[in-house]
């Protein structure tokens, strides 16, 4: 379950305006993880799925975050009236599942959308 | 709030030495404690990672011991290398779901 491609891969924005980032992984039916990493700091867990559910939303600082995921697959991170305080890296991560249909071993990152608002 | 604490926040080490960098944790579910080497422009990466039933785990120069009482884990690089230059990420959780990550080290190898 190696390779998961991102996009955009650089986003500048302004200030309220709405962002979609996109992930894509190439394996189906795998755990699904956005993170965000601000400058500097490490990483930061946003939201995971399992299949098109997602039952943490835990990580979403504010209402202005949603994402989707469709067809086991690809992902969309929305994030509504943006704020300088949202410019930071944003990683997807797939995982296998193991026995007992939990996720298990390693996360595969994609490389990341970095966005900026200005 | 910070679930794992993870120092120095960088070093630099001649090429040959040792790297160490440190993580501690409180959450006794953690189960499992993998580092990821991230370089610049890319997403991090699974180096090592190590579960509370060892003490140690090696895998070529790279060292992962792990103290259970002391809530503390710790990364080693042997022999530093330039190619080594990147920065490192501890983290843990339990059963595989959902990482917390340290803040990372930046490691520096001077050749």
């Amino acid at each position: 379950g190696a390779g998961v491609s991102q996009s955009p891969s650089n986003k500048v924005t302004e200030k309220g305006k709405d962002v979609e980032l996109r992930c894509d992984p190439i394996s189906g039916h795998t755990a699904l993880y956005w993170y965000r990493q601000r400058l500097g700091q490490g990483l930061e867990f946003l939201i995971y799925f399992q299949g098109n559910s997602a039952p943490d939303k835990s990580g979403l600082p504010s209402d202005r975050f949603s994402a989707e995921r469709t067809g086991e697959s690809v992902s969309t991170l929305t994030i509504q009236r943006t704020q300088q305080e949202d410019s930071a890296v944003y990683l997807c991560a797939e995982q296998s599942f193991g026995p007992g249909g939990l996720p298990a071993g390693e996360l595969f990152f994609g490389e990341g959308s970095r966005l900026t608002v200005l | 709030q910070q679930q794992v604490k993870q120092s120095p926040q960088s070093l630099i080490v001649q090429k040959g030495g040792i790297s160490i960098i440190n993580c501690a944790y409180e959450n006794t579910a953690f189960d499992y404690f993998p580092w990821y080497q991230q370089f610049p422009g890319k997403g991090p990466a699974l180096l090592i990672a190590i579960r509370p039933d060892v003490s140690e785990k090696k895998e070529g120069r790279f060292t992962i011991s792990f103290n259970k009482s002391a809530k503390q884990f710790s990364l080693h690089i042997m022999d530093s290398q330039p190619g080594d230059s990147a920065t490192y990420f501890c983290a843990a959780s339990p059963h595989d779901y959902k990482l917390s990550f340290g803040a990372g080290t930046t490691v520096t190898v001077r050749a």
